[in-house]
């Protein structure tokens, strides 16, 4: 079974500009996250989605957003880009949404902002 | 609001021998579970154990176990045996809602 897919592994972007990641959950999972990665702020909790809906979200402003489609993938997004959004942006997918669920990570998106 | 404090920055260990990472965390809740999640240089996060708080019993997965003291609210890896491809960075979560909350990490070293 293929593992959570992000894809591109790593993207560079200019201030001001928008950016899209994609996060192909394991078949079968149903529920995505997302947690972004910083040397300061260390790991840090977006938003969730399960069954197209957002289940849960971080403390993050309005800049990020995120959605789910039908087969379960998932894009977030981040629009006016600032230096601070470099990051590696990690998702996660488990069977259903819960707090004893097994997440399962992918191997991230790193994003610099230039 | 929850937190959860790792309180070692970078430990070393030799191959073979035993190493203990820290982790305390604070909560209001009875009911909650704990992750200790391992990062390689490779970046994905692997989930190394869970502890649920109701259990008593302390966590094991082969070489990896845990030390739970809920009154004390700490949750501290112990990996036995040491192996090279053991070395990454360590995280120590907790489940609040639906989302998990990090502690900032602890670098593992294995020397040879």
């Amino acid at each position: 079974k293929a593992g959570v897919t992000q894809t591109p592994r790593y993207l560079i972007k200019t201030r001001g500009q928008q950016v899209t990641l994609s996060c192909s959950p394991i078949s079968g999972h149903r529920s995505v996250s997302w947690y972004q990665q910083t040397p300061g702020q260390g790991l840090q909790f977006l938003f969730e989605y399960f069954s197209e809906t957002q289940r849960n979200k971080g403390n993050f402003p309005g800049r990020f957003s995120g959605r789910q489609f039908s087969n379960s993938r998932s894009e977030m997004n981040v629009s006016t880009l600032e230096l601070g959004d470099s990051a590696l942006y990690l998702c996660a997918s488990s069977l259903v949404s819960g707090r004893n669920e097994k997440l399962f990570f992918g191997s991230g998106t790193q994003l610099s902002v230039l | 609001a929850q937190t959860v404090t790792q309180s070692q920055p970078e430990m070393s260990v030799q191959e073979a021998e035993t190493v203990t990472l820290s982790c305390t965390y604070d909560t209001s809740e009875s009911d909650y579970y704990l992750f200790w999640y391992k990062q390689p240089p490779s970046r994905q996060m692997i989930l190394v154990i869970r502890q649920e708080a109701y259990k008593q019993q302390n966590a094991t997965e082969n070489r990896f176990s845990v030390n739970f003291q809920k009154a004390a609210k700490s949750f501290s890896l112990k990996i036995s045996d040491s192996q090279l491809g053991d070395a990454a960075m360590y995280f120590c979560a907790y489940v609040s809602g639906n989302k998990l909350v990090f502690g900032a990490g602890t670098i593992l070293r294995v020397k040879s």
